[in-house]
């Protein structure tokens, strides 16, 4: 059964700084997504990451993909009050089912 | 429409009460999903489909759930029985595929309150 796990599932940062967020998953796969949910707001689509090695950039947000190690990484460059929210990567298991991670909820600090 | 569509945005209804709760796509999308939302928790999976056939309902929880989708579009998630803990934000979502990426765009989703 596919598992995603993230890490940390809370994160209060200050404004400027640098912070990674980590998602690992259990089984293979290369297809990943990485979703944004602000309070009492529904999901929004951040990035879509299809296979290995791929890296999207919008604003001060990176994602990127290692299928050999699981791995998803989510980086926020010099922080800004606007980024705070939740923080969903969601998994393909490779038959279109879809697994969400708990979510990092992320507090920036002005 | 221009995005996924829920109604009714909130329900409140009384355990043992039988609850329907609709989800419109985006127009020509062919998968539809699914999923439960629970306070301060990620996304739980229900069920996706591919066109009107359920493809994977494996994350129905028990037989008093159960979705349609009659005729490839709109969708219908219902409950029968219900109980406290089925109190949750319902969420749709639907996309064109896998062979297009596979990304989802969500509904507003259902908030469902079990007296």
């Amino acid at each position: 059964e596919l598992k995603v796990e993230q890490n940390p599932l809370f994160l209060s940062m200050q404004e400027g700084k640098n912070y990674t967020i980590y998602c690992n998953y259990s089984t293979t796969s290369d297809r990943l997504y990485w979703y944004r949910q602000d309070p009492g707001k529904s999901l929004e689509s951040l990035f879509v990451l299809l296979s290995n090695g791929a890296v999207k950039q919008e604003g001060r947000l990176m994602a990127s993909l290692d299928t050999k190690a699981r791995l998803s990484t989510l980086h926020i460059t010099a922080a800004v009050h606007d980024l705070s929210a939740t923080y969903f990567c969601a998994v393909d298991r490779g038959d279109d089912k879809i697994i969400f991670g708990k979510g990092t909820r992320l507090h920036i600090l002005p | 429409g221009a995005g996924v569509s829920q109604t009714p945005s909130n329900k409140v209804t009384e355990k043992g009460k039988y609850v329907e709760l609709r989800c419109d796509p985006i127009s020509g999308h062919t998968a539809l999903y699914w999923y439960r939302q629970s306070l301060g928790q990620g996304p739980e999976f229900l069920i996706y489909f591919q066109g009107t056939g359920a493809a994977d309902d494996s994350g129905l929880p028990n037989d008093r759930f159960f979705a349609v989708r009659p005729e490839g579009s709109v969708s219908t998630l219902k409950i029968q029985r219900t109980e406290r803990g089925d109190s949750a934000v319902y969420l749709c979502a639907s996309s064109l595929g896998q062979g297009v990426g596979g990304e989802l765009f969500f509904g507003e989703g259902s908030r469902l309150t079990v007296l």
